[in-house]
């Protein structure tokens, strides 16, 4: 069980177009899901935390205007990069928690998607 | 906020030999350790979690020890084989929080080699 998804695991996309990164979990439902981004050798970067029916938090410095989220269903949360650019090329990784299944609210992990923008 | 900082950054080992990797946090609010597995291309997975009620855990080849005191943690793997290589993070958070975010802080990742 706990199981979550991404889809696609890779974008290759042209600068100035938009993305879509869908984040799922299979089996459990997500009260919270959390989106990171880390670049290569590097560790995770927290970029927001959505709660299913309200707006997303976005940690400083990210900007919510070209890194929107949408959490709007239980087991459903989207990404979407507007209008990219090289340097959002990285790779973005989400997570779910669920107060009902772990008690130490637990975040379970994507496979991750890893964006390239050229 | 948490900071979380981990070391070493690389470790090498022969395999059989054990690793060990250190990690410590700022925030004495902090209770939840977790660590986590991330192989190459792949997202983090977690291997095993410390509360601070606990001062050591053990599964298998891997335990993770906690001083509340001194505020640091540590991963050990013992006997270690090939498919234990990737790059391990440590994390820390508290098991509530009041922002209801339960935001966890990383530390910057251990790239661990075992060399058969």
């Amino acid at each position: 069980g706990a199981v979550v998804s991404q889809h696609p695991s890779r974008v290759i996309c042209k600068s100035g177009t938009s993305v879509k990164i869908e984040c799922r979990s299979l089996d459990f439902q997500a009260t919270t899901m959390f989106w990171y981004r880390q670049f290569p050798k590097q560790s995770l970067m927290l970029m927001a935390t959505s709660n299913e029916g309200s707006k997303a938090t976005y940690e400083q410095g990210v900007e919510k205007d070209k890194f929107l989220i949408n959490h709007a269903s239980l087991t459903l949360s989207t990404l979407t990069v507007t209008s990219a650019h090289p340097e959002d090329s990285s790779f973005y990784i989400c997570s779910a928690r669920d107060p009902y299944l772990s008690s130490y609210n637990e975040q379970f992990f994507g496979p991750g998607t890893r964006l390239t923008v050229l | 906020g948490e900071n979380v900082e981990q070391h070493p950054s690389t470790l090498s080992v022969q395999e059989g030999d054990s690793a060990v990797i250190k990690c410590t946090y700022s925030d004495s609010a902090s209770n939840y350790f977790p660590w986590y597995k991330q192989e190459l291309g792949k997202g983090p997975q977690l291997i095993i979690d410390i509360r601070s009620n606990v001062g050591e855990k053990k599964d298998q080849r891997i335990a993770v020890t906690l001083n509340k005191t001194a505020k640091h943690f540590s991963l050990h793997i013992t006997e270690t084989q090939p498919e234990d290589s990737a790059v391990y993070f440590c994390a820390a958070r508290p098991l509530s929080s009041g922002a209801g975010s339960y935001q966890l802080t990383f530390g910057k990742g251990t790239k661990l080699s075992v060399i058969p």
